[in-house]
């Protein structure tokens, strides 16, 4: 079946400017995670979805970042005002329990900002 | 607080040899511990999972690793390694609630 997918592939953003990311997960997986993946490390959380309900986004960096899933199947990860340092790749990754079951992952979307 | 640490930033085999990753974890309780390899542009894909019972757990494309707790550690082991494994291999904590934590990679090379 398909996997979680993920537009656009890569995202080049002046400083300033606001992205929208998005995740299509599998179909009928409960769970949907954001990860921030900067060169040369390891994943590192964002936040979590349990069906619509966002129950953890104690990993958002500022308030600048945003995220949603209002059906409880596709969602966006919003950036405003984008600035250097949130330069990375965005993986999105689902599941059909909590974070404990192993995390399907989409390929990412790179995000470069000038 | 809980943490994944793997020492080796990258590593070379030649094909064909033995390979063992390291990886040591911190976390309170019996954790859940993963595998995961990432090819350059990829997402993750799960290698392996342990979440119980026998200690030597087995995973695709031939790896394998074992949990000791006693020495907090969940290294990864492949007997005979192919130029195709060369990639990065992240190791990770599922911590009981809704975050795994990953740490910061391996990057395997692989010569002939």
């Amino acid at each position: 079946g398909a996997g979680v997918s993920q537009s656009p592939r890569y995202k080049v953003a002046k400083r300033g400017q606001d992205v929208a990311l998005r995740c299509d997960p599998i179909s009928g997986h409960v769970s949907l995670f954001w990860y921030q993946q900067a060169l040369g490390q390891g994943p590192e959380f964002l936040t979590y979805f349990q069906n619509e309900a966002q129950l953890d986004k104690s990993g958002l960096p500022s308030d600048r970042f945003f995220a949603e899933r209002p059906e409880g199947s596709v969602s966006t990860l919003k950036i405003q005002r984008t600035q250097q340092e949130d330069s990375a790749v965005y993986l999105c990754a689902s599941s059909p329990g909590d974070g404990n079951s192993p995390l399907h992952f989409g390929n990412g979307t790179r995000l470069t900002v000038t | 607080a809980q943490s994944v640490t793997q020492p080796d930033i990258h590593i070379t085999v030649s094909e064909g040899a033995s390979l063992e990753l390291r990886c040591n974890y911190s976390y309170g309780a019996t954790p859940y511990l993963f595998w995961y390899v990432q090819s350059p542009g990829q997402g993750l894909q799960l290698l392996l999972k342990y979440f119980s019972g026998d200690t030597l757990v087995q995973g695709i494309k031939g790896f394998e690793a074992e949990f000791k707790r006693s020495q907090s550690s969940f290294n990864l082991r492949k007997p005979s390694v192919h130029w195709s494994d060369a990639a990065e291999y992240f190791c990770a904590v599922g911590t009981g609630g809704f975050k795994t934590i990953f740490g910061a990679g391996t990057r395997l090379f692989v010569k002939a």
